[in-house]
């Protein structure tokens, strides 16, 4: 059964601190896998994509990394700020065509304290 | 920032009322999709559109129906509205598919619907 899991489900850090985020999926076949950030009560905004032949994808403070044999990834966030409060959501993809179908996380909720 | 535009973005109704969520974009995407969300859990697709008069059924049962008259407009109705049906309905679309390198979907903020 295709699942995206993601851990831990909410974390709690204090501003300034690094944090990583896991997700690990057995999607297959696989296209690409995605992380999504989603403000409270906003749509999901997306932070990196990577395909296959892709083991790290960074967007400013954001490092993404994919181990496509182990089917593992992880969101890196550096010297995190109040504005990182929010859920990141795993999506993976299954083919790479119109037809490709997305399989999604529960998301981590991220809270950053001052 | 995504030109994908959902109203209303907020809708408190009683039991039974018909309601339309609009959702529309300008980017000339051929691919929207509609998703249900409760707290804490997973985005469902609900319903989905490759095309104007394209429009599919999604993974999860929904009692909505959509329609694809123009490419930039998909709304959602249900025909008489239940408690069941509160959640966050969040519409996307994205382009037609080239590589897995830029297959994303953008998303609108999403409509909290109530209904008492």
């Amino acid at each position: 059964k295709n699942q995206v899991e993601q851990s831990p489900q909410s974390l709690i850090i204090l501003e300034g601190k690094n944090c990583t985020l896991q997700c690990n999926y057995t999607v297959s076949p696989f296209s690409n896998l995605r992380w999504y950030k989603q403000d409270t009560g906003r749509g999901p905004v997306s932070l990196t994509i990577m395909t296959f032949s892709e083991n790290t994808k960074s967007n400013g403070r954001y490092t993404a990394t994919l181990d496509a044999d182990t089917k593992q990834s992880s969101l890196h966030i550096t010297a995190s700020q109040l504005s990182d409060s929010a859920s990141y959501i795993c999506v993976v993809s299954d083919r790479g065509s119109t037809l490709g179908r997305l399989y999604f996380g529960r998301g981590t909720q991220l809270t950053v304290w001052p | 920032e995504a030109d994908i535009y959902q109203t209303p973005r907020y809708l408190v109704i009683g039991t039974g009322k018909k309601i339309t969520l609009e959702c529309s974009q300008t980017m000339g995407h051929d691919k929207m999709y509609w998703y249900q969300q409760d707290p804490g859990m997973e985005l469902h697709l609900i319903h989905y559109s490759y095309g104007v008069n394209s429009t599919e059924k999604g993974d999860l049962s929904s009692e909505s129906t959509v329609s694809r008259i123009r490419t930039e407009h998909f709304p959602l109705t249900l025909e008489s509205a239940r408690p069941s049906h509160t959640s966050q309905y969040l519409c996307a679309s994205s382009p037609i598919w080239t590589s897995a390198r830029t297959d994303t979907q953008y998303f609108g903020p999403g409509t909290r619907l109530t209904v008492l």
